[in-house]
């Protein structure tokens, strides 16, 4: 069974500070992971996926398939990053089903 | 707005009354998804779409819920005699293929 852990629900960091996300999964095969985030008052939305290799909003994150973590990072944390934080997987696409385990979330307070 | 769109954005029942919520996702995606998210918990799969067929049930979908897309544009889904552990964000996503998923804002339902 796939699974997706998030062993921080609350983080509190100061602006300026190194900022990391925790995120470990169980999955047999290769897995596809994603991170969500959740503004105040706004819906989910995708901030990145580990097969892009994309830097959104100074965010990155690797997949360790050794460690099963994909890890979100940002070198210096700014206010506006305060939010929900939604680690996610997909397994295989039976019949184009790209559906999603999310993890419990983190939520992420900048400190100014 | 050109996103996935969902209503009612609130729902206030009785116990054992029936509920619909209507999805209407963005126009070019052909897979839909429902989700259901309690409080302090990741979303969770219910059900999926590729245009009008429904592919895949989780075992979350009990048989008083019951989901539509009849034409392969909007969804419905039903919950009939509800109870208080309906009360949940049901979230409504959709998708082209390959590039995540794509969230309304959700039906808040509350089960008196």
């Amino acid at each position: 069974a796939q699974r997706v852990t998030q062993p921080e629900k609350l983080l509190s960091v100061f602006k300026g500070a190194p900022v990391e996300l925790k995120c470990n999964y169980s999955y047999s095969g290769s897995p596809e992971l994603f991170w969500y985030v959740q503004y105040s008052r706004q819906r989910l939305q995708l901030l990145l996926r580990h097969i892009s290799r994309e830097s959104i909003k100074g965010f990155t994150a690797d997949l360790n398939k050794g460690e099963t973590s994909f890890h979100l990072k940002k070198p210096f944390a700014q206010e506006e990053d305060s939010a929900m934080y939604y680690c996610a997987l997909s397994g295989p696409t039976n019949f184009g089903n790209e559906k999603l385990t999310f993890g419990t979330g983190t939520r992420l307070t900048i400190i100014p | 707005d050109t996103g996935v769109s969902q209503n009612p954005r609130h729902k206030i029942t009785k116990r054992g009354q029936n509920v619909t919520f209507r999805c209407d996702p963005i126009s070019e995606h052909n897979r839909l998804y429902w989700y259901r998210q309690t409080l302090g918990q990741g979303p969770e799969f219910l059900t999926y779409f590729q245009n009008e067929a429904q592919l895949e049930k989780s075992r979350l979908l009990s048989d008083r819920f019951s989901a539509e897309r009849p034409k392969g544009s909007f969804s419905t889904l039903e919950i009939q005699r509800t109870e208080q552990g309906d009360s949940a964000m049901y979230l409504c996503a959709s998708s082209p293929g390959g590039r995540g998923l794509f969230f309304g804002s959700g039906t808040q339902l509350s089960v008196l």
